[in-house]
């Protein structure tokens, strides 16, 4: 166990609607990045966020959106779903120290069916 | 931008042989760290090894090691008396070094199946 959290576990929404998914870091972590694993596939970088601020982004439309919490939790938002959408979200956490990143450790993920 | 190829999307071994990865990347970055994770079908992402670029020294974690060469830009992850709990996908990643004004991302490959067959 990493001591990363995600919720929900599963998640089903229809095509169009608006998703909210969270995510706890591990303690003592200051980073938090979100990636998106579809099916057969390895995960895609959406966004990282540090000090409450979005620090890098992949290629991902701004419908894909996030926050980061003073405790360093972090949500990931996701509006006017699309079938595509449909995948597996997995939150990273990890420290940033003396100007580095060190090593991401992974939570269970959500798994998003968009119908 | 960074790529990371794992070219045997399937590989299966014996229970307690022993058996090697293979990836390959790309980069014009000098300072960078290279990770192999592990995903069972439970679906939690795993870290296995980490090895530092500028670590000429190879990684090892109890039965993992791996041979990295940065001239070649090769990074295999060998697993030795392998057992049936390793079963998963594994995954090679690269992430630039140095996170904080850059947001260091990790760069995936696209994958190995390994089936430790008893």
């Amino acid at each position: 166990e990493t001591g990363v959290t995600q919720s929900p576990t599963h998640l089903i929404k229809t095509r169009g609607q608006q998703v909210t998914l969270r995510c706890s870091s591990q303690s003592g972590h200051n980073t938090v990045s979100w990636y998106q694993q579809a099916l057969g596939q390895g995960p895609q970088f959406i966004f990282q966020y540090y000090r409450e601020e979005e620090n890098g982004r992949g290629n991902f439309p701004p419908r894909f959106s996030g926050l980061q919490f003073p405790n360093y939790s972090s949500e990931l938002n996701v509006n006017a779903l699309e079938l595509d959408d449909s995948a597996l979200y997995l939150c990273a956490s990890s420290l940033v120290r003396g100007g580095h990143l060190e090593t991401q450790y992974f939570g269970p993920g959500t798994r998003l069916l968009v119908l | 931008a960074q790529t990371v190829t794992q070219s045997q999307p399937e590989m299966s071994v014996q229970e307690a042989e022993t058996v090697t990865l293979s990836c390959t990347y790309d980069t014009s970055e000098n300072n960078y760290y290279l990770f192999w994770y592990k995903q069972p079908p439970s679906r939690q992402m795993i870290l296995v090894i980490r090895q530092e670029a500028y670590k000429q020294q190879n990684a090892t974690e109890n039965r993992f090691s791996v041979n990295f060469q940065k001239a070649a830009k090769s990074f295999s992850l060998k697993i030795s008396d392998s057992q049936l709990g390793d079963t998963a996908m594994y995954f090679c990643a690269f992430m630039k070094a140095g996170g904080e004004t850059s947001g260091s991302r990790l760069t995936f490959g696209e994958g190995t199946q390994l089936t430790v067959n008893p």
